[in-house]
């Protein structure tokens, strides 16, 4: 079985705060994503990457940054975390041939 | 660019009851959709995939979805609603580019009552 996890299932951070969400997965899989969920916005991609030290923006990557040093790690950075990034953030992998992609339990991020 | 749209946020069934959960896509190609559930305070699971196959496709938990070309719609069925089909459902369809990328819908919440 894949199996995709995240650091942290719940993070209580502060404004201004560097944050750090890390995902690893299992199954040697070229593809990572982030995503952020929202109730009633469904997921939104932040940010992929489809090969070690290479990575695309998404739809929202703004005050989001990330690093892929090793294939089966992709770290999610908040350089400056603010209030309205407070949200469920999931981290997928996939094939690079696939559009299956497999899904993190998700963290919770709560910023005051 | 590819979107999907689903068409109830919320439903609510009686269990034993049948699911219709309904979902519209656009894109300008064949794409590939799926169907992802979420239960409370988990990870998103593929339910099933269709991709340029057969049109009817099955997926886990005896959950089934049509791919209607002409009404460019990709419904998610279900005969007989059971108290564990209580979650979120999204549609998804696949982009084109980098990454074998995906556009998920908003979702919709299945309520199933007894």
């Amino acid at each position: 079985d894949v199996k995709v996890t995240q650091s942290s299932r719940y993070l209580v951070k502060r404004t201004g705060e560097k944050v750090f969400l890390e995902c690893v997965q299992d199954m040697d899989h070229e593809n990572m994503f982030w995503y952020r969920q929202d109730p009633g916005l469904g997921l939104r991609l932040i940010y992929f990457s489809y090969d070690v030290k290479m990575k695309e923006k998404g739809d929202i990557p703004e005050g989001y940054s990330v690093s892929r040093e090793k294939k089966e790690r992709f770290s999610l950075i908040l350089e400056s975390a603010s209030t309205n990034q407070t949200s469920m953030y999931l981290c997928a992998s996939g094939r690079s041939y696939s559009y299956e992609q497999y899904f993190g339990p998700g963290t919770r991020l709560t910023v005051t | 660019a590819q979107s999907v749209t689903q068409l109830d946020s919320h439903v609510s069934v009686s269990e034993g009851t049948p699911v219709l959960l309904r979902c519209n896509y656009s894109s300008s190609y064949s794409p590939s959709l799926f169907w992802y559930v979420q239960h409370p305070n988990k990870g998103l699971q593929l339910l099933l995939k269709y991709t340029s196959a057969a049109t009817l496709v099955k997926g886990i938990n005896g959950f089934e979805a049509e791919f209607k070309k002409s009404e460019t719609s990709f419904h998610l069925t279900k005969p007989s609603a059971h108290m564990s089909d209580a979650a979120e459902y999204f549609c998804v369809v696949s982009r084109t580019g980098t990454a074998s990328k995906l556009t998920f819908g908003t979702g919709t919440r299945l309520q199933v009552t007894l």
